[in-house]
């Protein structure tokens, strides 16, 4: 079976700090790949997504980039981190059927 | 364009009693749609879907939901309610005829279920 994973599970980091979070997936090859931020447990606001290896589509133009460096890892980074930034940051895979499976998410306070 | 709407902010129930999670939704083609379910501080649990066939699809934990296309809805319901249901819930939409594998995700409902 499948399984995702995310880390680390809560982080706290001063404002212009770097970020690196990291998604890995487990049981299947060549899934998309997606990250999501959500705000205040609301809606969730799409960063970025990835059909395949070095292939980042970004939806919001931010202090953030993603990378995949391998098949089943997503890497979410930021050079200097703003207080903005702050939110609960969510890894998510699909496959041909398209429905999506979230990782536990990584709840990152920015102070 | 897709998107998907969430009408209420908040439900509230009674242990035992019918609970009907409302979404609507809009897409030039045809849809997927999907409901998800959030307990505090974890992740989205992924519920059930429609892609075709019978409108009304069975999902995990005895929730149901109907496809209606004259009314482009798909409210999620479960006959009788427990206070475990109370969560936050979101409906998602892929439009059948865009590129990518986006889903678009409503604002989301809280449900609460008192006992």
């Amino acid at each position: 079976s499948q399984t995702i994973h995310q880390w680390p599970a809560t982080l706290v980091q001063p404002v212009g700090s770097p970020l690196s979070l990291e998604c890995t997936v487990e049981g299947t090859s060549n899934p998309n790949l997606y990250w999501y931020r959500q705000a205040a447990g609301r809606g969730l606001q799409l960063l970025f997504y990835s059909v395949g290896i070095g292939q980042i589509s970004s939806e919001v133009p931010q202090n953030l980039s993603a990378s995949r460096p391998q098949d089943r890892q997503f890497i979410l980074s930021s050079k200097k981190l703003l207080l903005s930034d702050s939110g609960f940051y969510l890894c998510a895979w699909s496959g041909t059927g398209n429905e999506q499976f979230f990782g536990p998410g990584t709840r990152l306070t920015v102070l | 364009a897709q998107s998907v709407a969430q009408p209420e902010d908040q439900v509230n129930v009674a242990e035992g009693n019918p609970l009907t999670v409302k979404c609507t939704y809009s897409v030039s083609g045809n849809p997927y749609l999907f409901w998800y379910v959030q307990y505090p501080n974890r992740g989205l649990q992924f519920l059930l879907k429609y892609i075709t066939g019978d409108n009304l699809v069975k999902g995990s934990y005895g929730f149901e939901a109907e496809f209606n296309k004259s009314q482009t809805s798909f409210h999620l319901k479960k006959p009788s309610a427990l206070v475990s249901d109370s969560a936050l819930y979101f409906c998602a939409v892929r439009d059948l005829s865009s590129n990518d594998y986006k889903l678009s995700f409503g604002a989301g409902t809280t449900v609460t279920v008192r006992a």
